[in-house]
């Protein structure tokens, strides 16, 4: 996974509760970015970071905090869970250099249930 | 908005047979196309990234082409085998730093 972890590997929450799924790089890459995946769906971008104390919204922001004290990390807060909320979780690096060769590197993921 | 297209949902063939996967997207201003692999349960593996000033990308059994004019990128695996069964996700990169649109995939099932 090139470097990138996920932790939680599960979590089952209760509607209303707050929780923070961390992911972590040790390559001193730039860009950060977090997806969510649910069935029949292809991955939507939540949030992502173009460098350390700079972060934007994706296509699916609502719900979800974001911040980037550090290079390594990139944690995603959800500030009060909701049963939409159950999903796959997954976190991305990019590689440095033109944006057009860049790959982009996925964790293993989070799995979360909201009841 | 940049909608990407994959076709079928799902797809099952025989080993040993070419596996053809296509891709779609709306927009043809893309910076590159990114080929995934997917197993249950698993993270995305990078499998090829196609540069838009690419036409096609190999990488062993792989081999994947480009035609933005069309807004088409197709996957082919030669000789396909019971390990290449999985969910192929294809993505465009929408702008400079990479923001990922993603299709929903094909799964594919190669059976023996």
């Amino acid at each position: 996974n090139a470097g990138v972890t996920q932790t939680p590997k599960f979590q089952v929450l209760k509607t209303g509760q707050s929780m923070t799924l961390q992911c972590a790089q040790d390559m001193n890459h730039e860009y950060m970015s977090w997806y969510r995946q649910d069935p029949g769906m292809g991955l939507r971008l939540i949030h992502y970071s173009v460098g350390a104390g700079i972060t934007d919204q994706g296509e699916v922001p609502n719900g979800y905090n974001v911040s980037r004290s550090t290079t390594e990390d990139f944690p995603l807060r959800l500030l009060s869970a909701a049963p939409s909320q159950t999903s796959v979780y997954f976190c991305a690096i990019r590689l440095h250099g033109l944006a057009e060769t860049n790959e982009q590197f996925f964790g293993p993921g989070t799995r979360l249930t909201v009841l | 908005k940049q909608e990407v297209t994959q076709i079928p949902a799902a797809l099952s063939v025989p080993e040993g047979e070419n596996l053809v996967l296509n891709c779609s997207f709306t927009d043809s201003a893309i910076y590159n196309l990114q080929w995934f692999r997917q197993d249950p349960g698993k993270g995305l593996t990078s499998l090829l990234l196609i540069q838009s000033s690419q036409r096609e990308q190999t990488s062993g059994r792989l081999n994947a082409s480009l035609d933005k004019s069309s807004g088409r990128s197709t996957l082919y695996i030669a000789a396909s085998q019971p390990g290449d069964s999985a969910t192929y996700l294809c993505a465009a990169s929408t702008d400079s730093w990479g923001k990922l649109q993603f299709g929903a995939g094909t799964q594919v099932v190669v059976t023996p």
